[in-house]
């Protein structure tokens, strides 16, 4: 089945402690996306990837870092996290820039840091 | 990139269809319009999307004006599972296609 796979679910960590958020996508995608969901915030893009060894900031990258050393798999890290950093967050994948492919998402991962 | 603008809110009787409005007055030649929803929080999901004619799909319309600034999803007889948080975006220009943004988006009432 083509999906999109995030992993964990939820996690919930203390502040500073360093956590990564996998995804990883069966469908050849180039593309792939990280987002964050805050109330009345709606979707923000926090980085993004246009191909393997290819990564941008999206609108609220700080604080993050990503990686994309395979084309299935783009990786959230969190160095130091931060209360605020508290979030749904979703990734995303497509064929090619996203120009015309639609955007395949993740079941989400709720983070809580205390 | 194109930003869009959507009513917080509407209401729909089952049955009935859905008229979801959004304005894109910005939008360039090139960009074309997504709709997605979601529900609960779960991830996003796709609906349909067009550059300028008309589409449809088997589970939306999306009629584009013809100046292409606003557009409205139509979903014909919407049901209590179409309940949800819809969002219109535009794609980016070719200089920046990686970035994307979503708004608030509509949230749409489903009643019996």
């Amino acid at each position: 089945e083509a999906q999109v796979t995030q992993n964990p679910r939820y996690l919930i960590t203390v502040t500073g402690k360093k956590l990564t958020v996998t995804c990883s996508q069966n469908m050849n995608h180039e593309y792939m996306s990280w987002y964050r969901q805050d109330p009345g915030l709606g979707l923000r893009q926090i980085y993004y990837s246009m191909n393997v060894e290819v990564t941008d900031k999206g609108d609220v990258p700080e604080g993050y870092k990503v990686s994309r050393k395979e084309k299935r798999n783009f990786p959230l890290i969190l160095e130091s996290p931060s209360p605020n950093q508290t979030s749904l967050y979703f990734c995303a994948s497509s064929f090619g820039g996203i120009f015309n492919s639609p955007l395949h998402f993740g079941n989400g991962t709720r983070l809580t840091v205390t | 990139d194109a930003k869009t603008t959507q009513p917080t809110s509407m209401d729909c009787a089952e049955g009935r269809a859905a008229n979801l409005p959004c304005n894109h007055s910005t939008i360039s030649g090139n960009e074309y319009v997504y709709w997605y929803r979601q529900i609960h929080s779960q991830g996003p999901q796709y609906i349909i999307h067009g550059l300028k004619n008309n589409e449809t799909n088997e589970m939306a319309s999306l009629i584009i004006t013809e100046d292409r600034k606003s557009s409205t999803l139509i979903l014909p007889h919407a049901t209590l599972r179409d309940t949800a948080v819809y969002y219109c975006i535009v794609r980016v220009s070719n200089t920046n296609a990686g970035k994307s943004t979503f708004g608030d988006g509509t949230t749409l009432t489903v009643k019996p």
